[in-house]
């Protein structure tokens, strides 16, 4: 089972590059989430889905697009990449979130020079 | 809306001795969730503990035990027996019921000293 797989692992990104980061679940969890997480900050949302065809801003969506055309599927869109989105990203799905939880997958590293 | 504080950046503990990292929360709401997440090196996320607000009986699950101290909005965890695997970043998160949007802190890095 091979849960939520997020890639690439690493990317350097120039200012003003776009690129999609990518994110797919094999649970058929309706829920699905992406974060970024900076040092001495935690997890901020961006945005999240609770299922195929809605997505829905987080604490901190500037900068960012996502689309969820399928259940498995939830990619998260930089444009006009800035410094101030060097950070790891998350993304994660979940069942019954009280009960179970996230599910996380193992994160981006992404630099924005 | 939510807020989940971790007040201790960094912490470290002594292989085999007992170390507890605090967390407090602020909500609104009687039905909600707390959890601990622990953040090893490798990067994965991987779920501790977790806690409904509704049972007075803190969860255990091995060496990894909560105090849950409802009035306070307390919610500590409890390493026994620390293991240099312990070593991590841990990050305290809490849910409202009927959210599915787990709100975290800003996590505590755990150093085990051998």
């Amino acid at each position: 089972n091979a849960g939520v797989t997020q890639t690439p692992k690493f990317r350097i990104l120039k200012i003003g590059q776009s690129m999609t980061l990518q994110c797919t679940q094999d649970m058929n969890h309706n829920y699905m989430y992406w974060y970024r997480q900076d040092p001495g900050m935690g997890l901020k949302l961006i945005y999240y889905s609770v299922g195929a065809g809605i997505t829905d801003k987080g604490e901190v969506p500037n900068g960012y697009n996502v689309s969820r055309s399928t259940t498995e599927d939830f990619p998260l869109r930089l444009e006009l990449a800035a410094p101030s989105q060097t950070s790891v990203y998350f993304c994660a799905s979940s069942f019954r979130t009280e009960l179970y939880g996230y599910t996380f997958g193992s994160g981006t590293r992404l630099t924005v020079v | 809306a939510q807020t989940v504080t971790q007040s201790q950046p960094e912490m470290s503990v002594q292989e085999a001795e007992t170390v507890t990292l605090s967390c407090t929360y602020d909500t609104s709401e009687s039905d909600y969730y707390l959890f601990w997440y622990k953040q090893p090196p490798s990067r994965q996320m991987i779920l501790v503990i977790r806690q409904e607000a509704y049972k007075q009986q803190n969860a255990t699950e091995n060496r990894f035990s909560v105090n849950f101290q409802k009035a306070a909005k307390s919610f500590s965890l409890k390493i026994s027996d620390s293991q240099l695997g312990d070593a991590a970043m841990y990050f305290c998160a809490s849910i409202q019921g009927g959210s599915e949007k787990l709100v975290f802190g800003k996590g505590t890095k755990l150093t085990v000293n051998p």
